[in-house]
């Protein structure tokens, strides 16, 4: 199995905070990666697929890039309702796995 | 509008059985990839199985290999996730996910499945 490490496990931010996080892959799975967030007790919502495109109505301070194993989520100004946890998916191979999760909570 | 509504979570004893739901609406269901994605209490999200549209393709989790079978009815908009010989770490939360390019561009609300005597 492809094996998701994302990090930081969390982290603590203020609104318009630039936020980074990071999943690295067990091996290369192309550009084969999504990112979702999560707010507590709802169903998560897409962000990002293909590391890069970003999901039609997802604002634009959210970016993803990388390719092969390593990979970033970037919250340009950080906003009220992006204070969760966030998952990034590989599609690459079966079966699909998950990070663990980062949790960005308010500083 | 899209939309996905799961039913059928419940309280089940181990080694019992349970039947999952998911009612499509809002978008043509038989053209998409299925999934259903499962959360247990106070932890991450993983990913339990796909089917195809037409269901000639379908892939799983190994810890639910040989226990869980997932399906669907096109002529219904339905998706199914038959669960069998539960086990307590199989509690979570149940979401189903349409695949717009890959898993979940729209979820539902998910269902909670709880395995305990």
């Amino acid at each position: 199995d492809i094996q998701m490490t994302q990090s930081p496990s969390s982290l603590s931010a203020s609104v318009g905070d630039r936020v980074t996080i990071t999943c690295r892959a067990s091996q290369g799975i192309g550009n084969a990666l999504a990112w979702y967030r999560q707010k507590p007790g709802k169903a998560p919502k897409r962000l990002i697929y293909d590391a890069s495109t970003l999901q039609r109505g997802v604002p634009s301070r959210f970016g993803g890039s990388g390719s092969g194993t390593e990979f970033t989520l970037t919250i340009s100004s950080l906003q009220p309702e992006d204070f969760a946890t966030y998952y990034c998916l590989q599609y690459y191979g079966y079966p699909r796995t998950f990070g663990q999760g980062t949790k960005v909570d308010i500083k | 509008e899209v939309q996905l509504v799961e039913s059928g979570g419940g309280l089940v004893q181990p080694g019992g059985s349970l039947s999952l739901s998911c009612a499509a609406s809002g978008f043509t269901f038989s053209d998409y990839w299925m999934s259903w994605v499962r959360q247990a209490p106070g932890k991450g999200l993983e990913w339990v199985a796909n089917i195809k549209h037409d269901g000639g393709e379908k892939h799983y989790v190994d810890s639910v290999k040989g226990r869980f079978t997932i399906s669907r009815d096109n002529a219904k908009n339905s998706l199914y996730l038959q669960m069998s010989t539960l086990r307590p770490e199989d509690t979570a939360v149940y979401y189903c996910a349409r695949h717009g390019g890959p898993v979940g561009d729209y979820w539902g609300q998910g269902t909670l499945v709880t395995v305990s005597s």
